[in-house]
């Protein structure tokens, strides 16, 4: 256990539905991300926050919207999504942007 | 950007033997390596980093070397055994005025042979 807790671990959707993703960490850092892990490609980061405020987003389209109501908790919220958006989606948290980051299990994606 | 990039894509050694994965970077200005390990259906999890003030960091079977000046870093596994079968991912992050996410290499798939 890394202290990085993602639900579900599971997730198939449809293209019009709507889902959210869920990121909790108990290690007490003020730093998370989404990252989007496809095959054969390196993992993409989508998403930064830094005390709760977004520094980064890396190009991502609309569907994916995040949101960090603290320092604790990092949702990823999913709509109208494509076939090509299925992947492995993780987060991870760290103490400052410049330390080691720690990852949870991800949520395997397949949209239908 | 950062640019990483990550060799071999597939390696296979026989137990007991060594390993080493290779990564070049592009950006002068990253200063910390981590090295990830991921099994399958897991998260990665970091099993040694190094930062741009060392050459050389062990850890037990696990040794990570940094050539600052060539830009490239390398993990190197001695005495390998069944369970480092896994993909190994590389990364590097430079010191930016905000948070900085990680950029990955594409990972090295590697597999032990009995």
């Amino acid at each position: 256990e890394t202290g990085v807790t993602q639900t579900p671990r599971h997730l198939v959707m449809g293209m019009t539905n709507k889902k959210s993703l869920k990121c909790e960490q108990h290690l007490g850092h003020n730093a998370m991300y989404w990252y989007k892990q496809s095959a054969k490609k390196p993992l993409e980061l989508m998403f930064v926050y830094s005390l709760e405020e977004r520094v980064e987003n890396n190009s991502v389209p609309s569907r994916f919207s995040p949101e960090c109501p603290n320092s604790s908790h990092l949702f990823l919220h999913l709509h109208t999504l494509q076939p090509e958006d299925s992947a492995l989606y993780l987060c991870a948290s760290s103490q400052d942007s410049e330390r080691e980051a720690f990852f949870g299990q991800g949520t395997r994606l397949t949209v239908v | 950007g950062e640019n990483v990039e990550q060799h071999p894509s597939t390696l296979s050694v026989q137990e007991g033997d060594s390993a080493v994965i290779k990564c070049t970077y592009s950006d002068s200005a990253s200063n910390y390596f981590p090295w990830y390990k991921q099994e399958l259906g897991k998260g990665p999890q970091l099993i040694i980093d190094i930062r741009s003030n060392v050459g050389e960091k062990k850890d037990q079977r696990i040794a990570v070397t940094l050539n600052k000046t060539a830009k490239h870093f390398s993990l190197h596994i001695t005495e390998t055994q069944p369970e480092d079968s896994a993909v190994y991912f590389c990364a590097a992050r430079a010191v930016g005025g905000g948070a900085d996410g990680l950029t990955f290499g594409k990972g090295t798939h590697l597999i032990i042979q009995p």
